[in-house]
């Protein structure tokens, strides 16, 4: 079956690193997104990996994945209080009828100055 | 470019009332999306639309209806809707099936009481 699991909550204070983790157990997973959803809006896309890296850096962001572990983490460098938000991580099978995304329930940054 | 659009942003419904939500996108997708948020669950897949013309059941499907009305629109119903639909219903829409990003609305926050 497909269950993607993140912790609830996370506060740091600005400028610290974050990390947010995430667990997710099918094995067939292509792709896993990290996606973005800031108070009283809709979801935005921050990255993404493909499932035979192991890593990805884009600017602040990394994102590392563990697939003998089936564990997904994002690091956010220098976190600003503007990261504030619910990131949550999703995973995608390759399905012709459609992308097929299991999110897991978000993770709650809180960023205090 | 609007991208992805939905109609009301907040809606009150009373047990057995029926409504639509609207969702249309100005991308040219040929994918489309309906995910309900509940707290602590992240967004559960309802129903998608892989291309114009087809539908298909998603996690939760009970107690909603679609429709593809055409490669812009795609519409979400409850016939007779139910407290546990209270909900915030989000339409997304990506280029096509496979591991392509998704767009999302701003979302639809529903009540019923």
């Amino acid at each position: 079956g497909e269950d993607v699991e993140q912790s609830l909550f996370l506060s740091v204070r600005e400028g610290d690193s974050s990390v947010i983790n995430c667990t997710y157990t099918d094995s067939s997973s292509t792709y896993l997104y990290w996606y973005k959803q800031e108070p009283g809006a809709g979801l935005q896309l921050l990255t993404y990996i493909f499932s035979n890296m192991d890593m990805k850096q884009d600017q602040r962001l990394t994102v590392l994945l563990n697939k003998k572990d089936k564990h997904l983490s994002l690091r956010i460098a220098d976190t600003q209080t503007g990261d504030s938000a619910i990131y949550f991580c999703a995973e995608s099978r390759n399905n012709n009828a459609g992308n097929m995304l299991t999110f897991g329930g978000g993770t709650r940054l809180m960023v205090k100055p | 470019n609007a991208g992805v659009t939905q109609t009301p942003k907040f809606q009150v419904l009373k047990t057995g009332q029926s409504m639509t939500l609207q969702c249309a996108q100005d991308m040219n997708h040929n994918s489309m999306y309906w995910y309900r948020q509940d707290p602590g669950m992240g967004l559960r897949l309802i129903y998608y639309s892989a291309s114009e013309g087809t539908t298909d059941k998603g996690e939760v499907p009970n107690g909603y209806n679609v429709s593809r009305l055409n490669k812009r629109e795609f519409s979400l119903r409850l016939e007779s809707a139910a407290p546990s639909q209270t909900s915030v219903y989000f339409c997304a829409s990506s280029v096509q099936g496979g591991v392509y990003e998704q767009y999302f609305g701003p979302g639809t926050r529903l009540t019923v009481t």
